[in-house]
């Protein structure tokens, strides 16, 4: 069984800070990463992927990878109180499959 | 509007009963996906199906059935012999290098 871990949290930042969200997976051939944003009650929604090392930018949010270190991150720049919510590592695994991590609570703090 | 639609949102169950889980997608995509969330917990794959008329087990499907005769349609269901269905259910598809797109999903409780 692949293993994505998150620290579960709860990671708290004030209003308009950086959150920065981390996530580890120990499939070395693991080609593609997304970062899932769910709020209390709801299904998850795609916020990024990113399937090359370095940083993808989208708006507030960056993705970062590093292949050789095994290791995911989220950053969410000018954090909002409806950026609060649970966000979820989750890796794609040969089959077209995606193994998701607990995911890490984030509260912003207005 | 193309999307997920899952029914219903809230599902009861008593105990020995088996209960069927609707997911249908208009997305046009191939592959259908079964997730089971826990409290606190990241989500669990129990089947899912990449073409119509095929599909596989996931992590847990021991206790569920699934099927897929057609390619907008992957129903789930729980079966008396899965011994702790209460859970949040959430169906998925995927189309290529894509995510997954979620639908709202169902809340099973066990009365």
């Amino acid at each position: 069984q692949k293993e994505v871990e998150q620290n579960s949290g709860p990671l708290s930042v004030p209003e308009g800070a950086i959150a920065s969200l981390n996530c580890t997976y120990s499939d070395r051939g693991s080609q593609s990463f997304f970062w899932y944003r769910q709020y209390s009650g709801k299904s998850p929604e795609l916020i990024m992927f990113i399937y090359s090392n370095g940083d993808k930018e989208d708006g507030r949010f960056t993705a970062q990878l590093n292949k050789a270190s095994q290791y995911v991150s989220l950053l969410i720049r000018d954090s909002q109180p409806s950026d609060s919510a649970t966000y979820l590592c989750a890796v794609m695994e040969y089959g077209n499959k995606l193994v998701f991590g607990a995911g890490t609570i984030l509260r912003v703090k207005s | 509007d193309g999307g997920i639609t899952q029914s219903p949102k809230y599902l009861f169950r008593k105990e020995g009963q088996n209960v069927t889980l609707s997911c249908e997608q208009n997305l046009n995509h191939d592959a259908m996906y079964w997730y089971r969330q826990d409290p606190g917990q990241g989500l669990r794959l129990i089947y899912y199906s990449q073409i119509v008329n095929d599909f596989q087990k996931g992590d847990i499907a021991e206790g569920y059935s699934v099927s897929r005769e057609k390619k907008e349609s992957f129903p789930l269901t729980v079966t008396s012999a899965q011994k702790n269905p209460t859970a949040f259910y959430l169906c998925a598809s995927r189309q290529l290098e894509e995510g997954y797109t979620f639908g709202s999903g169902t809340r099973l409780t066990v009365v």
